[in-house]
């Protein structure tokens, strides 16, 4: 069965320091994978999502995620966090499978930045 | 481009009585999908809908039930709620129902049963 782990709940960075998220994923075939950023109290807002073809792909607010199938990982990265990123992060992982289509989400991370 | 739309944005329920939540997607989208938000369970798949008619639905009691208009609107009713039910439902919609297709989500209705 399909499903999606981010391990780390909570992680707290500097502003202007990187980030890096992780997304581990489970599927027997080539995945969809996406990353969503949900503000408090709003949606889910989509950042990038990856299909095929370049494994290093770029979203929307400088972020960048990079497609490792030998390690089941879709991570997002940013080189210098901004205050305003300051969130909750969700990897899902999109399938068709006998006719169902489904989003498996995993729990999120929720993000804290440091002045 | 208006995004998708729910309503209301908050529901003040008691226990036992039914609420019924609101979605509009995006124009042209023909997909609608309900998903719970429980504090800390994550998102929570409940309902897809295409075409009108209910394509999938996640791990929920029958009493989550909803429906989809001809103008791809989408109604989510829970009956006889009970205090779990408290919960951020967001709406999403897609253009169709390939894999392929990216989903996007509604500002959400906050539920909360007393």
């Amino acid at each position: 069965a399909q499903s999606v782990t981010q391990p780390d709940i909570h992680i707290t960075v500097s502003e202007g320091a990187s980030l890096e998220l992780r997304c581990n994923y489970s599927y027997g075939a080539t995945p969809y994978l996406f990353w969503y950023v949900q503000s408090p109290g709003q949606g889910l807002q989509l950042l990038l999502k990856y299909f095929s073809g370049d494994t290093l792909v770029q979203g929307i607010k400088g972020f960048e995620a990079e497609f490792k199938r030998s390690q089941s990982s879709f991570n997002l990265r940013k080189p210098s966090v901004h205050w305003s990123d300051a969130a909750e992060y969700f990897c899902a992982v999109g399938a068709a499978a006998s006719g169902t289509y489904k989003y498996i989400f995993g729990t999120g991370t929720r993000l804290k930045v440091l002045a | 481009e208006a995004g998708v739309t729910q309503s209301p944005t908050h529901l003040i329920k008691t226990r036992g009585q039914q609420a019924t939540l609101r979605c509009s997607p995006i124009s042209g989208h023909t997909s609608v999908y309900w998903y719970q938000q429980a504090l800390g369970l994550g998102l929570q798949f409940l309902l897809w809908y295409d075409e009108g008619e209910e394509r999938n639905r996640g791990n929920f009691p029958p009493r989550f039930s909803g429906r989809q208009f001809p103008n791809y609107s989408s109604e989510l009713n829970v009956n006889a709620l009970e205090l779990e039910d408290s919960a951020l439902y967001l709406c999403a919609s897609s253009l169709g129902q390939a894999s392929t297709d990216t989903q996007y989500f509604g500002p959400g209705t906050r539920l909360t049963v007393l």
